[in-house]
């Protein structure tokens, strides 16, 4: 169980345009949905997180205009990089928790997707 | 504020080696610990998590420790084969938060 599925794993597009990434919980409840970013040589970091119904929280540093997240159901969490530009080239990675507090808030991860922005 | 890191950064072994990678963190009060591997341009794969009231996790020729009181982990890969070549991250969920907190990670290679 606790499956976390991102879609697509790997993506190229052209300067400019947007692209939407997706996570799924496949086999749970997703309370919370977190989103991760890892730069070249770089450890993944955190951008923000959301709760299903709510707006997303935000890390310090990250601009809540160019990463959309929506999270509209309990099983799926989407982030969109708006206008996207070659610095915004990335391995982006999602993560699922049921919520419950404490230790039960184990984050399982999706796989990762590539950006790449020419 | 957490901070983990993995040492060596990268090593090179031979096929058939035993190895230990280790991962340190300077926060002891945490939820869990989750070891990882990344293959080059690819996804991440969670290979064992260790909540904090266990002290080892096993699956397969990988076994996982745990010493919170002295934020150690270690992640033992037995009799190494050159498909075990990836790189290999320590992630801690730190009590109290709701973020995962990587070490920037091994790079492993194992020589045919």
């Amino acid at each position: 169980g606790a499956v976390v599925s991102q879609h697509p794993s790997r993506v190229i597009c052209k300067s400019g345009t947007s692209v939407k990434i997706e996570c799924r919980s496949l086999d749970f409840q997703a309370t919370t949905m977190f989103w991760y970013r890892q730069f070249p040589k770089q450890s993944l970091m955190l951008m923000a997180t959301s709760n299903e119904g709510s707006k997303a929280t935000y890390e310090q540093g990250v601009e809540k205009d160019k990463f959309l997240i929506n999270h509209a159901s309990l099983t799926l969490s989407t982030l969109t990089v708006t206008s996207a530009h070659p610095e915004d080239s990335s391995f982006y990675i999602c993560s699922a928790s049921r919520g419950g507090g404490g230790a039960k808030n184990i984050q399982y991860f999706g796989a990762g997707t590539r950006l790449s922005v020419l | 504020k957490q901070e983990v890191t993995q040492i060596p950064a990268a090593l090179s072994v031979p096929e058939g080696e035993n190895l230990v990678l280790n991962c340190s963190f300077t926060d002891s009060a945490i939820y869990n610990l989750q070891w990882f591997r990344q293959d080059p341009g690819k996804g991440l794969t969670s290979l064992l998590l260790i909540q904090s009231s266990q002290r080892e996790q096993t699956s397969g020729r990988l076994n996982a420790s745990l010493d919170k009181s002295s934020g150690r982990s270690t992640l033992y890969i037995a009799a190494s084969q050159p498909g075990d070549s990836a790189t290999y991250l320590c992630a801690v969920h730190t009590s109290g938060t709701y973020k995962y907190i990587f070490g920037t990670g091994t790079r492993l290679k194992v020589l045919a």
